[in-house]
């Protein structure tokens, strides 16, 4: 079965360490995007890619980073990590745009804790 | 801007109790209207959608339906049972970026 994978599913740093969440799907979508979940937040998008060596910046894109070599691949760098980075990171897959109604397959999530 | 606005939790129910969770948003255009629930530890899942006005979206016995003319997608079921116990999420299709836009999630507890 196709499916989306993260890792590592858990991961404690330090303030100012470099930081590289994988995420990897097998259903050949073109989009993939990047959540932050926090409480009382919910949901915030990171960054998102349309397709190889496409990326755009989302709603709280400032000390991430990705890069989009392949279809299945789009790894998320924290620069310098900083406390504030302490999230849960989802990564998702469409097959369409959501605005064609696309359905997002979430992976099950990356805990990043920042010391 | 678009936004999605949810009720807030935790909502705690007994067992085969009655579920309504609100959920309202504000759009430019006809979003597609989505509920997706994360169970403890793992990723979000799509629940149910609705892609135009007055259509039900239905799954696992909750149902939603998508009111234009109140712009809400209120989530129901008629008897819970304690493994629905999870956060649930309303969203809209009209992010910008192509991407959805997600209420702040409903944490829904359910007592045997």
């Amino acid at each position: 079965d196709a499916e989306i994978t993260q890792s590592p599913r858990h991961k404690i740093t330090e303030t100012g360490r470099q930081v590289t969440l994988a995420c990897h799907q097998t259903w050949n979508h073109n989009n993939m995007f990047w959540y932050r979940q926090d409480l009382g937040h919910g949901l915030r998008l990171i960054h998102y890619s349309y397709g190889v060596q496409d990326t755009n910046k989302g709603e709280v894109s400032d000390g991430y980073s990705v890069s989009r070599s392949n279809t299945e691949d789009l790894p998320l760098t924290l620069e310098s990590a900083a406390s504030s980075q302490t999230s849960v990171y989802f990564c998702a897959s469409s097959g369409r745009l959501a605005g064609g109604t696309g359905e997002l397959f979430f992976g099950e999530g990356s805990r990043l804790t920042v010391l | 801007g678009n936004s999605v606005t949810q009720m807030e939790g935790p909502v705690t129910l007994s067992e085969e109790a009655f579920l309504t969770i609100n959920c309202t948003y504000t759009a430019t255009g006809y979003p597609s209207l989505f509920w997706y629930v994360q169970y403890p530890g793992e990723g979000l899942q799509l629940l149910l959608k609705a892609t135009k006005a007055d259509d039900k979206g239905s799954n696992k016995g909750f149902e939603a339906t998508y009111r234009k003319e109140t712009t809400s997608f209120h989530l129901e079921k008629g008897s819970v049972q304690v493994s629905d116990s999870a956060v649930y999420f309303c969203a809209q299709s009209g992010g910008s970026q192509g991407n959805l836009i997600f209420g702040k999630g409903t944490k829904l507890s359910v007592k045997p």
